[in-house]
């Protein structure tokens, strides 16, 4: 069964809204959740890492300001398109890493669409 | 950070057939994954594999590593319609375990 939740799994918003997106581990903690985003037939390029009571780490070229990051609890991290346009629309994928033992394996959410109009 | 390459970028096969994708990547490597994508639909892990293996197996799936060529490849054997999908590899490096992704490879299995 699934481990990493997403909601919404669509979102069809208006030119300049502002759109949430929340990323739950299920049944595990996870103090670091990273966000990627996929536009259509390519790869999914890492945004940002979400860090449980610290600040998010942004990849070069993704702005903080318009992408919020808020990672509020050891299972829960959201990720806020502020004013959001035409171009932001893509498919937006969280994970969370969970350990067993020594190996770690990064488990994937279902992924959110955005549609902007 | 470095990003792995899938070949072929798409593949057409018929049920029943086995079905190959590689991946090559940049530098040296902690692990890699497979992951599958349905259309529209967040990854399914697949496997890992160490830096320090060469093979795995899981069902119908079989995964090679050579790191002396910076290579990795994922067989599918017997495939399904079931199948169709996009394959990705990621790998992570140094004191990272955040995977990078390749482009894909985009399976599509006949039935």
């Amino acid at each position: 069964g699934a481990v990493v939740s997403q909601h919404p799994s669509r979102v069809i918003c208006k030119s300049g809204t502002s759109v949430k997106i929340e990323c739950r581990s299920l049944d595990f903690q996870a103090t670091t959740m990273f966000w990627y985003r996929q536009f259509p037939k390519q790869s999914l390029m890492l945004m940002a890492t979400s860090n449980e009571g610290s600040k998010a780490t942004y990849e070069q070229g993704v702005e903080k300001d318009k992408f919020l990051i808020n990672h509020a609890s050891l299972t829960l991290s959201t990720l806020t398109v502020t004013s959001a346009h035409p171009e932001d629309s893509s498919f937006y994928i969280c994970s969370a890493p969970r350990s067993s033992g020594t190996q770690e394996t990064q488990y994937f959410g279902p992924g959110t669409r955005l549609l902007v109009l | 950070s470095q990003q792995g390459e899938e070949d072929p970028q798409a593949l057409s096969i018929q049920e029943g057939e086995n079905a190959t994708m590689n991946c090559s990547y940049k530098t040296s490597i902690n692990n890699l994954q497979w992951y599958r994508q349905n259309s529209g639909r967040g990854l399914v892990h697949l496997i890992l594999i160490r830096s320090n293996e060469r093979e795995k197996h899981s069902g119908r799936l079989r995964v090679t590593l050579d790191t002396s060529k910076k290579s990795s490849s994922l067989l599918i054997t017997a495939s399904r319609a079931a199948d169709t999908a996009s394959y990705f590899c990621a790998t992570d490096a140094g004191g990272s375990y955040i995977p990078t992704f390749g482009r894909g490879t985009s399976l599509i299995v006949h039935p």
